[in-house]
């Protein structure tokens, strides 16, 4: 199956700086990407969807100012946490879909953001 | 936008027996609906998938099956181990590369011995 690499796995930041996830589709490329959030023994919540060369749209409820998003190339995706703050602390996981007829989606490994 | 409902949030089976969690969504667009194990801290596993021109799937021990009329569709794990013990999330979505996948609120599945 397609690959999705996501870095960092685990990061530690201080409260007030901002924080860079990145989400790399290794083996296809990928128009459009998603980022999830998941809260400890919650589900995954849709973030926002990353489109290569315009802007993401973003969920009902997700500051985009605060989750900045860049999807700069057709296999890099990235997240930036900004003004972090501890309730920004969560696992984030980004995914996307090589398409060509398929519906899978495939998942980066997640990203633990610890806030502290 | 879609949404998607899941339960039981636990569900506990002795080993040996089946466990059946329910799915019910909102959107009748969705045409693809994966089912994923998510172990603690790791990605979610895609374990089956179902598309709207079938009605059931079977992969060995698990199976899934579709109502669309409803807008209902169910995991079905036969013969559980101890090794299916995880959280279970089912999911709606569309073919399309660019369609988003939304999420159930998940169930957690306890194997007991």
């Amino acid at each position: 199956g397609a690959v999705v690499s996501q870095h960092p796995s685990r990061v530690i930041c201080k409260s007030g700086t901002s924080v860079k996830i990145e989400c790399r589709s290794l083996d296809f490329q990928a128009t459009t990407m998603f980022w999830y959030r998941q809260f400890p023994k919650q589900s995954l919540m849709l973030m926002a969807t990353s489109n290569e060369g315009s802007k993401a749209t973003y969920e009902q409820g997700v500051e985009k100012d605060k989750f900045l998003i860049n999807h700069a190339s057709l296999t890099l995706s990235t997240l930036t946490v900004t003004s972090a703050h501890p309730e920004d602390s969560s696992f984030y996981i980004c995914s996307a879909k090589p398409g060509q007829g398929k519906p899978e989606a495939f998942f980066g490994q997640g990203t633990r953001l610890t806030v502290v | 936008g879609e949404n998607v409902e899941q339960h039981p949030s636990t569900l506990s089976v002795q080993e040996g027996d089946s466990a059946v969690i329910k799915c019910t969504y909102s959107d009748s667009a969705s045409n693809y609906f994966p089912w994923y194990k998510q172990e603690l801290g790791k990605r979610p596993q895609l374990i089956i998938d179902i598309r709207s021109n079938v009605g059931e799937k079977k992969d060995q021990r698990i199976a899934v099956t579709l109502n669309k009329t409803a807008k209902h569709f169910s995991l079905h794990i036969t013969e559980t181990q101890p090794e299916d013990s995880a959280v279970y999330f089912c999911a709606a979505s569309t073919h399309s590369s660019a369609s988003k996948i939304i999420f159930g609120s998940g169930t957690r599945l306890s194997i007991r011995p």
